[in-house]
């Protein structure tokens, strides 16, 4: 399968423990989007990165949310210290784009429950 | 006032059926513009993007409104397989950064 990957596909964890989810975008693909989508919402942009920069991470939605993508390859996304809040779908997506916006490939996505 | 409006629905339209969404923008500096689709419980999947001139793909057309900034979606000869929920996209102002609305529900009823 050549598409994007994200794991792990379901986690389940206590209030205040750290979590982190991994995407793996389409391999050529340039740019790597991160989304948060609760139920009955459309996706809400998060941060993304261009290769190995991020360049937009002021919508990130508190200080406990961090990303990275070190070699412009797989990204992970970190929550710390989880509030029940958090519980949501974690999405991904890549796009190979030199400039505009181009078509979303998402992966299917990580879903957070925050006991 | 959200950058991408669109109306939640549902939307319940019977097999055959012709129908319309629409989405407004806030930010006039957009420059891009799709329709994207989301099954139940999947992920969101490109129906189509939208172009000044309007565009066309078999029962779908999209069309965009500059001056009122808004885009629509017309759907002819609805099919059940169309129940789904649309998702308006637009490039927030002048980067690269797609933002959802919050997507229409479509339900086709035999």
């Amino acid at each position: 399968d050549t598409g994007v990957s994200q794991d792990p596909r379901h986690k389940i964890t206590k209030r205040g423990q750290n979590v982190t989810f991994r995407c793996d975008p389409i391999s050529e693909h340039n740019r790597l989007y991160w989304y948060r989508q609760t139920l009955g919402q459309g996706p809400e942009f998060l941060t993304y990165f261009q290769n190995e920069a991020q360049l937009e991470k002021s919508r990130l939605l508190s200080d406990r949310f961090s990303a990275e993508r070190p070699k412009g390859s797989f990204s992970t996304l970190e929550i710390q210290r989880t509030e029940q809040g958090d519980s949501a779908m974690y999405l991904c997506a890549s796009s190979l784009q030199a400039s505009g916006i181009g078509e979303l490939f998402f992966g299917e996505g990580s879903r957070l429950t925050v006991l | 006032r959200k950058e991408v409006e669109q109306d939640p629905g549902p939307f319940n339209v019977p097999e055959g059926a012709t129908v319309a969404f629409n989405c407004t923008y806030s930010n006039s500096a957009s420059q891009s513009f799709f329709w994207y689709r989301q099954d139940c419980r999947k992920e969101p999947k490109l129906l189509m993007s939208v172009y000044s001139s309007g565009n066309e793909d078999g029962r779908f057309t999209a069309q965009l409104n500059r001056a009122s900034q808004y885009i629509s979606l017309l759907i002819r000869d609805s099919k059940l397989s169309d129940s789904a929920t649309y998702l308006c996209v637009v490039n927030s102002g002048g980067s690269y950064i797609p933002t959802f609305g919050r997507g229409t529900s479509l339900i086709v009823h035999p």
